[in-house]
């Protein structure tokens, strides 16, 4: 079975730092590109950032480029997103998901609940 | 790109049909002779969950009152036959126009 369990997350400051953690377990982690994806609260969904399958490749949102990295460790099978210069616009859920093709998600982690305020 | 749908939201009676259309700016024909337009559920309190792949493909586990249809640049959700468990937020969605991954803003489907 595909999980995707995802930890960190909470409250920030405004220009604070997070970093998220999504542990995958049920497939070969290393066949997959991977993605971030978040919601604002009352808002649609927005993808954030995604990484290749050996960690070589990434790419960001205009929102979030300079400010978040995303990266994989393969050996423990993990997907992280560090996310720096916290700006109240990032308060959302962010979830983790496994890329199926041409960036479309198909498994999703359950989400982690991001607040940025003072 | 730009991803619009229609209606953002719709009220239906259980036992009735339901349809979304889904429309990009841009066609999402890839070069390969694949169309890459995907549909997703949000049940209230829930992570996402795939429901369409490649304008038609039902995901894996996914009722077959579930059907899409389209090409070019407009896409069709239809749901045949309305189920309570079916109340969420339906999301079309694009990829092969990078490097913005860009998600429709959702229509809310509720129960009559």
């Amino acid at each position: 079975e595909v999980q995707l369990v995802q930890s960190g997350g909470g409250l920030v400051q405004p220009g604070g730092s997070l970093r998220l953690s999504c542990a995958a377990s049920g497939f070969t982690f290393t066949n997959h590109w991977m993605h971030w994806v978040r919601q604002a609260p009352g808002s649609g969904l927005e993808w954030v950032s995604r990484i290749d399958f050996r960690g070589t490749i990434s790419t960001y949102a205009d929102s979030v480029r300079g400010r978040f990295t995303i990266s994989r460790d393969n050996a423990r099978n993990t997907l992280y997103l560090q996310m720096n210069s916290l700006r109240v616009e990032d308060t959302a859920v962010y979830y983790c998901a496994r890329d199926l093709i041409w960036n479309a998600p198909d498994y999703w982690g359950q989400g982690t609940l991001v607040t940025v305020s003072s | 790109l730009v991803m619009t749908q229609t209606p953002l939201s719709l009220s239906v009676t259980p036992g009735q049909a339901a349809s979304i259309s889904c429309k990009s700016s841009q066609s999402l024909l890839h070069s390969d002779g694949r169309t890459y337009l995907f549909w997703y559920l949000q049940k209230p309190g829930q992570s996402p969950q795939l429901l369409i792949h490649e304008v038609s493909n039902r995901f894996s586990g996914v009722p077959d009152r579930f059907s899409g249809s389209g090409s070019g640049t407009d896409f069709t959700l239809k749901i045949s036959r309305v189920e309570t468990e079916d109340v969420g937020v339906y999301y079309c969605m694009q990829g092969i126009h990078l490097p913005q991954i860009t998600f429709g803003p959702g229509t809310k489907l509720e129960i009559k």
